[in-house]
């Protein structure tokens, strides 16, 4: 079956302006991840949905992020007032309920100039 | 705070060599961890899922083991190929919020294997 899938790919922007990013879960998961990777470290998680409710919003950096899932499937991750830290790969999991198996999609690197 | 340490960050070994990739965290109220590659420019991809009540995970070439009480996981590649060359991680999930909860991973260990 599909795999997660983000869109789009590669997203450059300019500092100060706003960006949403998406997330197609594996269909069925009720569980979708967040997470934020820079160049040499691990992914960061940033927020965790159970189907349409943020579960844990405890990594998102500050208010500027902002992450929905309306109808508990597809996904957009929303960041106001871009700046150059926010420049990373932004990586999106699902995982099946009761299971933490995650399963990545292939991230959207956001560059901001 | 649950910490995820990956040592070397690089290795480069021979193609046919037996390896070991290391993996240590400092809580072990895990409800399980994750072994993951990684390989350039591209997105995580699922190798091994170990419950905190398993020991070990096999598939193929590769296996998995947790010791939780020493804070310790290993991964073993058999009989490595150059196309094993890539990034691993490693990541844990705690206890506390159990099932569908958030990864806490490594930084990685990079592995070249040379034909």
């Amino acid at each position: 079956g599909a795999g997660v899938s983000q869109t789009p790919s590669n997203k450059v922007t300019e500092k100060g302006k706003y960006v949403e990013l998406r997330c197609d879960p594996i269909s069925g998961h009720t569980a979708l991840y967040w997470y934020r990777q820079s160049l040499g470290q691990g992914p960061e998680f940033l927020i965790y949905f159970q189907g349409t409710g943020a579960a844990d919003d405890s990594g998102l950096p500050n208010d500027r992020f902002f992450a929905v899932r309306p109808e508990g499937s597809v996904s957009t991750l929303k960041i106001q007032r871009t700046e150059r830290g926010d420049s990373a790969v932004y990586l999106c999991a699902s995982s099946r309920e009761g299971n933490n198996e995650q399963f990545f999609g292939p991230g959207t690197r956001l560059t901001v100039l | 705070k649950q910490e995820v340490t990956q040592i070397p960050a690089a290795l480069s070994v021979p193609e046919g060599e037996n390896l070991v990739l290391n993996c240590s965290f400092t809580d072990s109220a895990i409800y399980n961890l994750q072994w993951f590659r990684q390989d350039p420019g591209k997105g995580l991809t699922s190798l091994l899922l170990i419950q905190s009540s398993q020991r070990e995970q096999t598939s193929g070439r590769l296996n998995a083991s947790l010791d939780k009480s020493s804070g310790r996981s290993t991964l073993y590649i058999a009989a490595s190929q150059p196309g094993d060359s890539a990034t691993y991680l490693c990541a844990v999930s705690l206890i506390i919020t159990g099932a569908n909860s958030k990864l806490t991973f490594g930084k990685g260990i990079t592995l070249s294997v040379r034909p």
